[in-house]
């Protein structure tokens, strides 16, 4: 089974800065790697899949990079709306599909 | 507009059985995979059970914790995914989400991700 692991727990920024997330695979995933956004009270959301090809109605200020065991979820400009929990999962070796464990994105 | 809405959650006592069903609506639910995805109160996401369009077989797969005990199914006529959970464990209280599963092919392998999610069902398993 393939570890997702997610950094760091909590990342604290101010409205307009720039947010890095970083997740590794315990082993590589080549770019078989989506990023979700949860929402405090909601279902995730799809944001990233193919390690940096936006999902549908994704705005730009959303970009994920990487690839094999390393990368990458920047987010270019914070807005109100985009504090949440962001998650990794691997879908190159699969079943399981495996998450990391989550970055909080709050408001600093 | 997709749209995937699971129902049949509730307070169940361990051992117990429940079936959840996820109705969805807005895309031809016979070409695509469907996933459950559980969330435990406070916690991260668990992929829990897997299913293939009648096109590519239909078979299953499960998570490692509820492998023998849960049971996913489909009917593509009324577009409803169902998962059938039997001797419930205090260690499945969670949310369940109903994710479309989309298939792709990456170098001539398949893989699949979850591209669309409902808002989910609250199973509580508790004496």
């Amino acid at each position: 089974e393939i570890v997702m692991t997610q950094s760091p727990a909590t990342l604290s920024v101010s409205p307009g800065e720039r947010a890095t997330l970083s997740c590794r695979a315990s082993q590589s995933v080549s770019s078989n790697l989506a990023w979700y956004q949860q929402k405090a009270g909601q279902a995730p959301r799809l944001l990233i899949y193919g390690a940096s090809t936006r999902a549908t109605g994704i705005p730009a200020r959303f970009s994920g990079s990487g690839s094999g065991t390393e990368f990458t979820l920047t987010i270019s400009s914070l807005q109100s709306e985009d504090f949440a929990v962001y998650y990794c999962q691997q879908y190159d070796n699969w079943p399981p599909w495996t998450f990391g464990q989550g970055t909080k994105v709050e408001i600093k | 507009e997709v749209q995937l809405v699971e129902s049949g959650g509730g307070l169940v006592q361990p051992g117990r059985s429940l079936r959840l069903s996820c109705t969805t609506s807005g895309f031809i639910f016979g070409d695509y995979a469907v996933s459950w995805v559980r969330q435990a109160p406070g916690k991260g996401l668990e992929w829990v059970a897997f299913i293939r369009s009648k096109a590519y077989t239909g078979a299953v797969e499960y998570a490692a914790s509820v492998n023998g005990r849960f049971a996913i199914s489909r009917d593509d006529s009324r577009s409803i995914a169902y998962l059938q959970m039997n001797s419930l464990k205090t260690d499945d209280t969670a949310m369940y989400y109903c994710t479309r599963t989309k298939r792709i092919l990456v170098v001539g392998e398949v893989r699949y991700f979850f591209d669309y999610w409902g808002q989910g069902t609250l199973v509580t398993v508790s004496s």
